[in-house]
């Protein structure tokens, strides 16, 4: 399963846009960029996905680099309900749907 | 409210016990996946059902067994339970098998304390 690079931890103010990083250099040709979030004392929840265009749903945008090495979930304006763990998981389109969580990016909203 | 349900909610037991966490499915989804969350190891993939049949197998204990029942709701199996057993045990469901797109409905946990 090719892997993804995170930071640990990024700090937004309320009301402003967050961009959240993501590497995947050894992404392949295959794999599909998903976009999950959990919040305190809940399930993971998903977020949005995509594999080459970038990817826009009521809950945010998803920019991929043209060679696919990276990409950055946009959230356009923080709530302090956007606080949360971010994971950026790759998904090939192999016969499973299993997700392999690295450690996300622990998100948090200043008011 | 993601639509799948699991119980119990809690659980709290004793080392060298035997408990069954239930899963049931959103209404549709064919494929459910059992995770566990561990502070020391975060979130993992155990296991795949889908439409009755094991379909994916992750870092699952050959003390665990799951399965998945023709209405489609899944039970997962932990005997000789030790204290690192202990997590958060998520099931999620989803359309299909696999493939790019579908996303996965994430329950909100069953809590599993061994003392």
């Amino acid at each position: 399963d090719a892997k993804t690079t995170q930071p640990n931890s990024m700090e937004s103010n309320e009301e402003e846009p967050v961009h959240l990083p993501c590497n995947h250099s050894t992404i392949s040709g295959t794999d599909y960029i998903h976009w999950y979030r959990q919040l305190p004392s809940q399930g993971p929840e998903y977020v949005i996905h995509g594999l080459t265009s970038n990817v826009n749903n009521r809950m945010a945008s998803l920019a991929i680099a043209e060679d696919r090495k990276s990409s950055t979930l946009i959230l356009h304006r923080a709530t302090l309900r956007d606080a949360a763990v971010y994971y950026c998981i790759l998904r090939d389109s192999s016969n499973t749907g299993k997700l392999i969580f690295g450690q996300g990016t622990t998100l948090q909203v200043k008011p | 409210d993601s639509g799948v349900t699991q119980t119990p909610k809690h659980l709290i037991t004793a080392t060298g016990q035997r408990v069954t966490l239930r899963c049931s499915p959103r209404s549709g989804d064919l494929s459910v996946y059992w995770y566990q969350q561990s502070l020391d190891q975060g979130l993992q993939f155990l296991i795949q059902y889908y439409n009755g049949e094991e379909r994916a197998k992750g870092n699952i204990l050959e003390r665990f067994s799951a399965q998945q029942f023709p209405d489609l709701h899944s039970e997962l199996n932990l005997s000789s339970l030790e204290l690192g057993d202990s997590a958060l045990y998520f099931c999620a469901s989803s359309v299909d098998g696999g493939g790019w797109g579908n996303e996965q409905f994430f329950g909100p946990g069953t809590r599993l304390t061994v003392l």
